[in-house]
């Protein structure tokens, strides 16, 4: 199945600076899904991109597609303390299933 | 809308000893995924079930996990005998299609396991 590779393992921020995460894959990807995990929580789904550089906001978060298809980031404007957490890319793996990366640990301080 | 269900949160046993873990999916959802998470790493998934059938288990350890998902709807993981690097969250998840693209993932709160 296909493998993801996010980068950084982690960040720390001061509370109010822009933040940035990279997925990517060696192979061209069908769709790219990203999850926030809290601590002590489970993966929330936030976004699924399935168009060649395609882009989507949420608010602060915007989500990008790379043109090839096989990257996408995740960048944050002005990060808040409840951003906090591990951000999941995830692609397709076999049949149906997906293939998580490793996950950019977000930490945020006041 | 009741999320996913998991249980027990915590369990804690020793090495070689057995172990289940039970998940009930978002009403009407038709996939269901158990996923081991090692601390510092994403989720790993150990196998897909489509109503009671299997889509994938290419990565369960068959010697010593099994599950299953009677009558489509609610599912059991179990491990037997438990070694310490199955210590992990065991996460459940559902979806109303059959996976894949454009099919969001819930995630239940997740079992964590220790093994001592």
């Amino acid at each position: 199945g296909q493998q993801v590779m996010q980068i950084p393992q982690y960040q720390h921020v001061q509370e109010g600076e822009d933040f940035t995460t990279y997925c990517n894959s060696s192979t061209t990807l069908s769709n790219i899904q990203w999850y926030k995990q809290r601590p002590g929580g489970h993966p929330v789904f936030l976004i699924q991109l399935v168009k060649s550089g395609e882009v989507k906001k949420q608010k602060r978060l915007t989500f990008q597609f790379g043109e090839a298809k096989k990257n996408s980031s995740l960048h944050i404007t002005a990060t808040q303390t409840t951003d906090v957490g591990t951000y999941f890319c995830a692609g397709p793996g076999g049949y149906s299933t997906l293939t998580f990366g490793k996950g950019t640990m977000l930490l945020v301080s006041p | 809308e009741a999320g996913v269900a998991q249980s027990p949160r915590y369990k804690i046993i020793e090495k070689r000893q057995s172990v289940a873990f039970w998940c009930n999916p978002i009403s009407g959802h038709a996939t269901l995924y158990w996923y081991q998470q090692i601390l510092g790493q994403g989720p790993k998934l150990l196998i897909q079930f489509q109503n009671n059938g299997v889509v994938d288990d290419s990565q369960l350890p068959k010697d010593r996990f099994s599950a299953e998902r009677l009558k489509g709807v609610d599912s059991t993981l179990k491990i037997q005998p438990a070694k310490l690097e199955d210590s992990a969250v065991y996460l459940c998840a559902s979806s109303l299609g059959a996976g894949g693209r454009g099919d969001t993932q819930y995630f239940g709160p997740g079992t964590r396991l220790t093994v001592l």
